[in-house]
Order: C-alpha cells, then sequence, then structure tokens
C-alpha cells in the first residue's frame, strides 16, 4: 500500500528560528512530491512541487529537498515567523487516476507552532 | 477573484438525513475533486469529475453521490449520513489533468453527523 509518512508529528520552536520537517514515502510508481500548508481552519495551500529529476525546490523561506533514490523529502523553514504556525503536508502524487488527474497520497501532516 | 468556495462552512445533522455539500469555483477548471479529512488519515478521495458530467470514485466513495452538470459546481451528496460520515470534507480543483498541475483547495466544510 502505497504510504506517505511525515515526521515529527507535532514541533514548537521560537520565532526566527530555522526548522526541518521530514516525509518518507513508499509511493511507487513516483511521479512528484508536493508539500501543502494547512492552516488551522481552512483548506491546504501548495508550497512546491518537485519532480523526479530536482533535489530543491524554494519558494521564499521555504525550501524542499527530494531524495528519489532514498524516497525521502525535507521541507526547511528559515526565520519563522507566527504566521507558519499551520500544518505541513507532504503529497506524492503516483499515478494517473482512470478519468484523468493526479492520484494523490497525503501525509497526515506535522504540525508547527511558532511562539514568541 | 473568488476562486473556490464551499457551503455550508459548517453543518450538524441528524442519521439518516440526507445532506448536500456544495462547491463552486470560478476558475472555470476542467477537474474538482472531493476528499475528507479525518484525524490520523492523510485527505482521502471521495469522489472526483474530469468535466461536466463526468464523475468517477475515489478511494472512500461509499455513501456519497456527486453530480456535474455545470463546470463550475461539483455538489457531493450524503445520500443517509452516517457518524462515520463525520468528518471535514474538502473540494478543490485543477485546471487540467497533467502531472504537475497543481489542485487548489476550498476552505472546508465540517459536518457533525449526531
Amino acid at each position: 500500500k502505497n504510504q506517505v509518512e511525515q515526521s515529527p508529528q507535532s514541533l514548537i520552536i521560537l520565532e526566527g528560528k530555522n526548522c526541518t520537517l521530514q516525509c518518507n514515502y513508499t509511493v511507487s510508481p513516483f511521479s512528484n512530491l508536493r508539500w501543502y500548508k494547512q492552516d488551522t481552519g481552512r483548506g491546504p495551500v501548495s508550497l512546491t512541487i518537485m519532480t523526479f529529476s530536482e533535489n530543491t525546490k524554494s519558494n521564499g523561506r521555504y525550501t524542499a529537498t527530494l531524495d528519489a533514490d532514498t524516497k525521502q523529502s525535507s521541507l526547511h523553514i528559515t526565520a519563522s515567523q507566527l504566521s507558519d504556525s499551520a500544518s505541513y503536508i507532504c503529497v506524492v502524487t503516483d499515478t494517473i487516476l482512470t478519468g484523468g488527474g493526479n492520484k494523490l497520497t497525503f501525509g497526515t501532516g506535522t504540525q508547527l507552532k511558532v511562539e514568541l | 477573484d473568488a476562486g473556490i468556495t464551499q457551503s455550508p462552512r459548517y453543518k450538524i445533522t441528524e442519521t439518516g438525513r440526507q445532506v448536500t455539500l456544495m462547491c463552486h469555483q470560478t476558475w472555470s477548471h476542467s477537474y474538482m475533486f472531493w476528499y475528507r479529512q479525518d484525524l490520523g488519515h492523510g485527505l482521502r478521495l471521495i469522489y472526483y469529475s474530469a468535466a461536466a458530467d463526468i464523475t468517477d470514485k475515489g478511494e472512500v466513495p461509499d455513501g456519497y453521490v456527486v453530480s456535474r452538470s455545470k463546470t463550475e459546481n461539483f455538489p457531493l451528496t450524503l445520500e443517509s449520513a452516517t457518524r462515520s460520515q463525520t468528518s471535514v470534507y474538502f473540494c478543490a480543483s485543477s485546471e487540467s489533468g497533467r502531472k504537475i498541475e497543481t489542485q487548489y483547495f476550498g476552505p472546508g466544510t465540517r459536518l457533525l453527523v449526531l
């Protein structure tokens, strides 16, 4: 069964500090990997999308890395802000759905809290 | 730019009742999706649609019905609600079915079935 495992489950850091979130996946075949940010009470918002040929991709203070050989990804957040408090979800695309469109396998997320 | 909206945002209903969750997008995206999000689980796909009048089952379709008569609307109906359908429901859309395509999510509907 295709799975996406994230760690840690939750994390508390001080404002201004950096942090790294981990994602391991067993999804096969692999097409691309996405990181989403989900604020409390809101829908997920895409941060990055990486294909298997990309090693790193940045979006402002967010940098995602991908090692397709070891099936691992990380999301690094630099100089954290209070507004970074959210759940960060790792999502892997494996196949195309029967009727078209991407079949996404979602991790359960890492809950990040940034404190003063 | 309204994007993708869902209504109602919160709903309380009783077991056995029919409930319809609405989803509307203003981008004219071809693809639309319904997911549910439960504690301890990643989002799971219920149904999806590649275009008007084309729908297909996802991972957890039992107990749900969808329709798509217009490109911009994709309602999800719980024909006879059960407590196990208590969840947060997200609608999403994407412009096409290309592998690298971003899915854009609505704000969600929190459903409680008593």
